[in-house]
C-alpha cells in the first residue's frame, strides 16, 4: 500500500464549478500538508500549506485536513479554465527529517 | 524572485553514456534535493542534499550519484543511463526541511 493515494484523474468540470481534489494516507505522523500545483512542462509549485489539522483558505483554494481519518483536500470554487492543472498533494512528518511523499497528481481540466 | 533553474529541459542520451543534469538556485537555500516524476509514481525522492558536499539517499538512488561543491548548485549524475531512467527529473530546494519547495522547470530526459 502507497504510503499516500491520489486519484489521478482526469478530472473534467465546466468554468465555474466547485472541484474538489482528495488525497488519502497512511502514516498517522505526518504533520504538515501540502498540495502543489503543476502546470504542463513545468514543474510543481506551492499552492496550500497547513499545519496539523483543520481549515485553511485562500482566495478561491480552501484546504482541508481531517487527521483522524487520514484524508486531506483542496476545493477549488468558480473554477477556471487558468486552474487546469496538475495538482499533488504532499505530506511530511515534520520531525525536521527530509522526507516529503507525494501523491501521483490529479489531472484537472476546467472546460471554460 | 526565486529560481531554481535546471540546465536543459530536454534531453535525449544513448544508454551506457554518463549523463549529468545541473541545478541551480539563487536563494541561499541549504537544502536541495532531485526527484524524478513518473505517471502514476508521482515524485520519488533520489537524492538530498542539506551542505555543501553532504549528501543523503533518498527512496531510489540505485544508478545515480549527485555533486554538491558550492551552495546554489547541484548536480544529478547518471553513471551508466539506462531506457529506465527515461523520465522527468525535478530539482527543489528548500530554506528549512519542512518549508515550501521551489522547483525547476525540470528536464525530460529520454534515454535510447
Amino acid at each position: 500500500q502507497k504510503e499516500v493515494e491520489q486519484d489521478p484523474g482526469p478530472l473534467s468540470v465546466p468554468e465555474g464549478a466547485i472541484v474538489s481534489l482528495n488525497c488519502t494516507y497512511s502514516n498517522s505522523a505526518f504533520q504538515y500538508f501540502m498540495w502543489y500545483r503543476q502546470y504542463s512542462r513545468k514543474g510543481p509549485e506551492l499552492l496550500m500549506y497547513t499545519y496539523s489539522s483543520g481549515n485553511k483558505e485562500d482566495g478561491r483554494f480552501t484546504a482541508q485536513v481531517d487527521k483522524s481519518s487520514k484524508y486531506i483536500s483542496l476545493f477549488i470554487r468558480d473554477s477556471q479554465p487558468s486552474d487546469s492543472a496538475t495538482y499533488l498533494c504532499a505530506m511530511s512528518l515534520g520531525t525536521g527529517g527530509f522526507k516529503t511523499i507525494f501523491g501521483a497528481g490529479t489531472r484537472l481540466f476546467v472546460k471554460a | 524572485d526565486v529560481k531554481v533553474t535546471q540546465s536543459s529541459r530536454y534531453l535525449v542520451k544513448r544508454t551506457g553514456e554518463k549523463v549529468f543534469l545541473e541545478c541551480v538556485q539563487d536563494m541561499d537555500h541549504e537544502n536541495m534535493f532531485w526527484y524524478r516524476q513518473d505517471p502514476g509514481l508521482g515524485l520519488r525522492l533520489i537524492y538530498f542534499s542539506y551542505d555543501v558536499k553532504m549528501k543523503e539517499k533518498g527512496d531510489i538512488p540505485e544508478g545515480y550519484s549527485v555533486s554538491r561543491e558550492k551552495k546554489e548548485r547541484f548536480s544529478l549524475i547518471l553513471e551508466s543511463a539506462s531506457t529506465n531512467q527515461t523520465s522527468m527529473y525535478l530539482c527543489a530546494s528548500r530554506r528549512e526541511l519542512n518549508t515550501e519547495a521551489f522547483f525547476g522547470q525540470g528536464t525530460r530526459l529520454t534515454v535510447v
